[in-house]
């Protein structure tokens, strides 16, 4: 069983659209998060949720917005997708804020 | 923002030989984590140490933290083929708790 899951894993769009990731755990923990990856590899926090209450909530542009329907639950929705937007999005989560994280396998989005 | 820094980017050897990486950081943590990506997958945790922790193991996987010098190390002993992907360390400062900083990794490649 995938403790950590997302979908879809990979999503190609054009430029202007919005889209939705999904992403569930099976764990039980109270804290959720959304990561960028860059081309470069370079990892950045998004956003946090603890029991399904906003905590981190980095300079990321307005079209970026997390929704958590509960605390086994982070959605993340785009708007308006820009080409800088290609990258990979992980969603992790952690018993509680502070510990040990499990990351999902990623969703790689290219905008054309 | 205060992401970490490691060192070497890459770093080819061969099977049976020892890897170590080096991670840096600017201020005061609460924890460092040390996780593996493998090529076109999500992250998996390896090791957590705490502030107050100077050495930690698993495996063959060996940390250090020396918080005067604000640095920490993973070394890989008797490495395998398998061993071979990409690997970070997140730090969580005292003054964002919850909040993984990552650099960009180190880029390991083990050959039989």
């Amino acid at each position: 069983d995938t403790a950590v899951s997302q979908t879809p894993k990979y999503l190609v769009t054009q430029m202007g659209n919005d889209k939705s990731i999904k992403c569930e755990q099976n764990l039980g923990h109270d804290t959720m998060y959304w990561y960028k990856q860059d081309s470069k590899k370079f990892l950045k926090i998004m956003f946090s949720y603890n029991n399904k209450e906003l905590i981190i909530n980095e300079t990321v542009p307005n079209r970026f917005s997390p929704k958590s329907p509960d605390k086994a639950h982070l959605n993340l929705h785009i708007n308006s997708l820009e080409l800088g937007d290609s990258a990979v999005y992980f969603c992790a989560s952690s018993p509680t804020r502070g510990d040990t994280q499990y990351f999902g396998p990623g969703t790689r989005l290219t905008v054309l | 923002s205060q992401q970490g820094e490691e060192d070497p980017q890459a770093l080819s050897i061969q099977e049976g030989e020892n890897a170590t990486m080096n991670c840096s950081y600017k201020t005061s943590i609460n924890n460092l984590q040390w996780y593996r990506q493998n090529s076109g997958r999500g992250l998996v945790h390896l090791i957590l140490i705490r502030s107050n922790e100077r050495e930690k193991h698993s495996g063959r996987l060996r940390v250090t933290l020396d918080t005067s010098k604000k640095s920490s190390s993973l070394l890989i002993t008797a490495s395998r083929a398998a061993d071979t992907a990409s690997y970070f360390c997140g730090f969580m400062t005292t003054d964002s708790w919850g909040k993984l900083q990552f650099g960009a990794g180190t880029q390991v490649v083990v050959t039989p």
